[in-house]
């Protein structure tokens, strides 16, 4: 069963043209993250929510939002893709803080190519 | 930023072989988590550790935290091709920040 769950597994965009990737979980955990892994590098975090709260990375792009309607779903939007953001995005959720023991949970991944 | 090192970059083993692969902070941290990703997957948890010397064994594989919360490593005793994929260690600045270290391959021939 899935607990977190990416969409689309794979997404084509063209060079500066608006894209949004989609994570939803069934763990009701109240944070949400976004990672950005590229080839045979380590997971870089983007941002996370901790329930309706926003926390960007301070050399996160403005070229990346996050959204997060509701407690199962946070969206990725890249405004204007460049070929540099080809990529791994993962999506990953966790109970609580990470500080105090909470492990988190990965979704398959969505991967990025950008024409 | 503060920074997990990891190391070594690679590891090429043969079947059978140990594997040690290390992580090292300058700053004290309050857990260290250890991931796998096979080739074309995504980090699924291993094990987390929080206290000072803590030793934790899973089958073949060992996990350490040093005494002054700082260090880390992960051992495999008698590799099998299972084995193969990357292994991160990661841990928590702030609340919810994690940092990945760079991340160890293996590699095991049959």
């Amino acid at each position: 069963d899935a607990m977190v769950i990416q969409n689309p597994r794979y997404q084509v965009t063209q060079f500066g043209k608006p894209v949004t990737l989609s994570c939803s979980q069934t763990l009701n955990h109240n944070v949400m993250y976004w990672y950005q892994q590229k080839s045979s590098q380590a997971p870089k975090l983007l941002f996370h929510y901790y329930d309706k709260d926003f926390n960007n990375e301070a050399d996160t792009p403005d070229n990346f939002q996050s959204r997060r309607p509701n407690t199962s779903f946070c969206f990725l939007d890249i405004r204007s893709p460049g070929l540099g953001d080809a990529a791994m995005y993962l999506c990953a959720t966790s109970r609580d803080s990470l500080a105090r023991g909470d492990e988190q949970y990965f979704g398959p991944g969505t991967r990025l190519t950008v024409t | 930023g503060q920074q997990v090192m990891q190391i070594p970059q690679y590891q090429h083993v043969q079947e059978g072989e140990d594997f040690t692969t290390y992580c090292n902070s300058s700053t004290t941290l309050s857990n260290i988590q250890w991931y796998k990703q096979r080739p074309g997957g995504h980090p699924v948890f291993l094990i987390q550790l929080v206290k000072s010397g803590e030793v934790k064994k899973q089958k073949r594989l060992t996990f350490q935290f040093g005494e002054a919360k700082k260090n880390s490593s992960l051992h495999i005793t008698a590799t099998q091709t299972t084995d193969v994929g990357t292994y991160f260690c990661a841990a928590p600045y702030n609340n919810n920040d994690m940092r990945f270290g760079a991340g160890t391959r293996l590699t095991v021939k049959p």
